[in-house]
Parts: structure tokens; sequence; C-alpha cells
């Protein structure tokens, strides 16, 4: 069974500092993918990065970055220079077995709160 | 542009309706989709996965009878919450992946429903 874990009910950071965020997972599959999405108080799911169980090197999208360590099952997204904007629901959610098709699992998710 | 097209975005239904909810696929023919619901403050619970011309697959716990979910064509799956009841009431949102390697899960907007 996976499992995925955000420890992180609620953040906050003040406005242009970095914020990390955390996630751990747990499977026994040695293919997974690993996705962070935000959302909104609107409730649009909003995918941010992506880094599969494969790759060599952190997954940096913009602002957003992923901290992959692997022998920890760590998936920590950090998000550099917050902005006000950034205020919402973070997940972060797990797929198995290869890179395609099969069940995207959530974790309980992280509410941040960007100061100004 | 959006890939999901979800209708409708919020609906209000006494008890015991049946309401049902589109979930369309805009871009590309979709053999499989997901349904999610997400309580407020939760996080998002796979509901059931959605398979074009068979049965859908249900989650543990799912009442695969009140939640019926119709696949019938390549581009639209709907979910039916067949008498409503109030603990029915919930935010309700479909996906399907991305047809490149290593593509997110994309969304629709979902679906609020409240049943009083």
């Amino acid at each position: 069974a996976q499992k995925i874990t955000q420890t992180q009910p609620g953040m906050f950071v003040q406005e242009k500092e970095a914020v990390t965020l955390d996630c751990t997972y747990d499977t026994s599959d040695p293919s997974y993918g690993l996705f962070w999405y935000k959302q909104p108080s609107s409730g649009e799911m909003i995918f941010l990065i992506y880094q599969g169980s494969y790759d060599q090197q952190n997954a940096t999208e913009g602002r957003y970055s992923l901290n992959f360590q692997k022998a920890r099952k760590s998936a920590n997204l950090v998000i550099s220079a917050s902005q006000l904007g950034d205020s919402a629901m973070y997940f972060c959610a797990m797929r198995e077995g290869g890179n395609q098709g099969g069940k995207l699992i959530f974790g309980q998710g992280t509410e941040l709160s960007v100061k100004p | 542009g959006a890939v999901v097209s979800q209708h409708p975005s919020w609906v209000i239904c006494k008890s015991g309706t049946s309401v049902k909810i589109e979930c369309r696929s805009l871009d590309f023919q979709a053999t499989t989709m997901f349904w999610y619901r997400q309580f407020p403050k939760q996080s998002l619970m796979l509901m059931a996965t959605s398979n074009e011309g068979s049965k859908a697959t249900y989650e543990q716990g799912v009442e695969k009878d009140k939640f019926l979910i119709n696949h019938a064509s390549l581009t639209l799956s709907t979910l039916t919450v067949t008498s409503a009841h109030p603990e029915d009431s919930s935010f309700y949102i479909c996906s399907l992946w991305g047809l490149q390697l290593n593509s997110p899960l994309h969304f629709g907007n979902g679906t609020r429903l409240t049943v009083t």
C-alpha cells in the first residue's frame, strides 16, 4: 500500500522569503512519480512540479524546486521568494508504477499563508 | 488552455434527489478518468477510476450503487450521486492524465454539491 504524508497542516511565511513544505512517502514500487499541486480557495488544482523516482536531478520549475531525497523517501517543495498569491493549499501526491496511468494519491495538504 | 471541462460548477439539490456531474476531455480521448471527493479543509480522496467501455473501479468504502459512473465515450465520464443526502455535500472533481510522458494529472474545476 502506498502512503504519502504531509505533517504541516499550516505554514506561515513572510513575503519574499523562501519556504519548505514537507512531504514523505512510502512505497515498495521502485518506479513512481511525485507531484505537487496548489489549490487556491477557488478549488482548482494547479500542477506545480514533478519528480520521477529515477530522475537524477531535483526538479525545478521557476520559483518551485523539489528537494528529492530518495533514501529518506522525502520530496519537499521549496518555494523561493514567496508572493501573496502563493497563499493556498498545497498537496503532495504520488503515483506508483511507471510514468503513465495509474492512481494519484494525495497527502493531507499544507495550508500556506504568505504575510505581507 | 483547459484540458478537462467539468459541469456544473455548483449545484444545490434536495435530499433524496439525484445529481449528475459531467466531465469532458477537451483535447484528446481518455480511456481512463478519475473521480475525487474533497471535504472542506481535507485532502482529495480518490473515489473511483472510470474506464471507457467497462465498469468503473471503486475505491474501498465507496458505494458503487450510490455513486454511479458512466464512461460511455472516450471524451465523457459522468458521476451520478443517487438519492443524495446532506452528508454527500462535498467538492467533486474529475481528472485525467495527459498524453505526454510524465504529464501531470489534469483536473476539472470541480463541482460543489450542496444537499439540503
